[in-house]
């Protein structure tokens, strides 16, 4: 398995504003995902952040609202632009060991937007 | 609609009760997997399962996977409190860029 951290655990923005999301994990991995889980929802895959070129977005997510940054096999960041309320969310990324049907997850973070 | 339906999206039941989670589709996949979010938390993998009729149990829980990889159960027996949280089925398509698809998810709720 894998030990996976997250920064910030949660907070409070203000619209208008970005929030960028650390992803630290103890050991090096290949695949490394960002889903987001809105109020009461399942998580729903953003992109797959790729080591060395750009994120790979799913449909409905875009590279200006959501950029992504994986400069190393252990470290990844997701940035939440321009946020407006509609934003908020927990946010989660999950590694992927040696086959992508066996994710582990972070603990996420938990963003409001006023 | 969703490629992976969960039934029943809420479930409240007594401390030593069954229960059964479904997970349907109409497409088929590679692999299908079990989570378990509590609040506060990550979802936390439980099982895969990758051959049709597969059966895995884990001491309580018992997994089972279609004959024709497009649905699979959860079967908790003598549920407990520490059971509690939202379960989530993913599915696993090659075709799809081997990318997971979660289903809405199950709320379960046991009270002592």
């Amino acid at each position: 398995s894998a030990v996976i951290s997250q920064k910030p655990s949660r907070d409070i923005c203000q619209r208008g504003t970005s929030l960028t999301i650390q992803c630290q994990v103890d050991s090096q991995v290949t695949m490394m995902f960002w889903y987001r889980q809105q109020p009461g929802q399942s998580l729903t895959l953003i992109a797959t952040a790729n080591q060395g070129s750009e994120a790979t977005y799913e449909s409905g997510f875009v590279i200006d609202k959501f950029p992504i940054s994986r400069p190393n096999l252990t470290f990844s960041t997701l940035t939440v632009s321009n946020m407006s309320p509609e934003d908020s969310s927990i946010y989660l990324c999950s590694v992927a060991l040696l086959l992508p049907d066996t994710q582990y997850f972070g603990p996420g973070t938990r963003l409001t937007v006023l | 609609t969703q490629l992976l339906e969960q039934s029943p999206q809420f479930l409240s039941i007594q401390e030593g009760e069954n229960l059964t989670v479904y997970c349907n589709s109409s497409s088929v996949f590679s692999s299908l997997q079990w989570y378990r979010q509590e609040p506060g938390e990550g979802p936390v993998l439980l099982v895969t399962v990758v051959t049709g009729g597969e059966v895995k149990k884990l001491k309580r829980l018992t997994f089972q996977f279609g004959d024709a990889r497009k649905d699979s159960s959860l079967h908790i027996t003598a549920a407990q409190p520490g059971d509690t949280g939202l379960y989530l089925c993913a599915g696993l398509q090659k075709a799809a860029g081997n990318k997971l698809t979660f289903g809405g998810g199950t709320r379960v709720l046991v009270k002592p």
